[in-house]
């Protein structure tokens, strides 16, 4: 299996631009999580989904923000419209008995 | 509620130092604990983990217990190298399954040979 993928792995873009990451996780695992670091607040829980279903978007910063989950092998992370503190890397991280709890590699976004 | 303390760093060694990277937690119930390890530029990886009292979680020469009577679950290594230069996160799960990890604030090791 190739892990849990995250598209792009780097995104530049203007103030107030829509910015979409996605996220592709491991075949079989059931729940998906959307992470944000930064180097002031740390990894920090913006949202998770248990089969497609959002469980608690409680860390979500804003209405800016959004998240989907259409399928089981497909989940987006959507801002609009970005402001530079957004800038920061978000991860995504799935979890099942196959692999347990697996990080994809992070998506670095800069806000300019 | 849930959560994780660990100590603040940078943490600064020489190889084959002693490392030692302490970690408590609040957590209701039964929960399992995590270190996972982050590289410059990569996504954070699984170190070791316990899932009930007096468990220990080793590997890589890394090793932690879970010690619930001092709600602790400290890493240690006997001696480290330049390659273990990285970000360390304590993590716990809470004892229901499909909930989120909640992690500590992270603690940069950095080892100079």
């Amino acid at each position: 299996d190739a892990g849990v993928i995250q598209s792009p792995r780097h995104e530049v873009t203007e103030m107030g631009q829509e910015v979409t990451l996605r996220c592709k996780p491991i075949s079989g695992h059931n729940s998906l999580f959307w992470y944000r670091q930064t180097m002031m607040r740390g990894l920090e829980l913006l949202i998770y989904f248990n089969n497609n279903v959002p469980i608690d978007d409680s860390g979500m910063p804003e209405d800016r923000f959004s998240a989907k989950m259409p399928n089981a092998s497909f989940s987006t992370l959507k801002i609009q419209p970005s402001e530079p503190r957004d800038s920061a890397v978000y991860f995504c991280a799935t979890v099942g008995r196959r692999y347990g709890y697996t990080f994809g590699s992070g998506t670095r976004l800069t806000v300019v | 509620g849930n959560s994780v303390t660990q100590m603040e760093g940078p943490v600064t060694l020489s190889e084959e130092a002693f490392l030692t990277i302490n970690c408590t937690y609040t957590a209701t119930g039964y929960p399992s604990l995590f270190w996972y390890v982050q590289y410059p530029g990569e996504g954070l990886q699984l170190l070791l983990k316990a899932t009930k009292a007096d468990d220990k979680g080793s590997n890589k020469g890394f090793e932690a217990t879970y010690r619930k009577e001092t709600t602790s679950f400290h890493l240690e290594k006997g001696s480290v190298q330049v390659s273990d230069s990285a970000v360390y996160f304590c993590a716990l799960s809470p004892y229901q399954a499909g909930t989120a990890l909640i992690f500590g604030k992270g603690t940069t090791l950095s080892v100079s040979s």
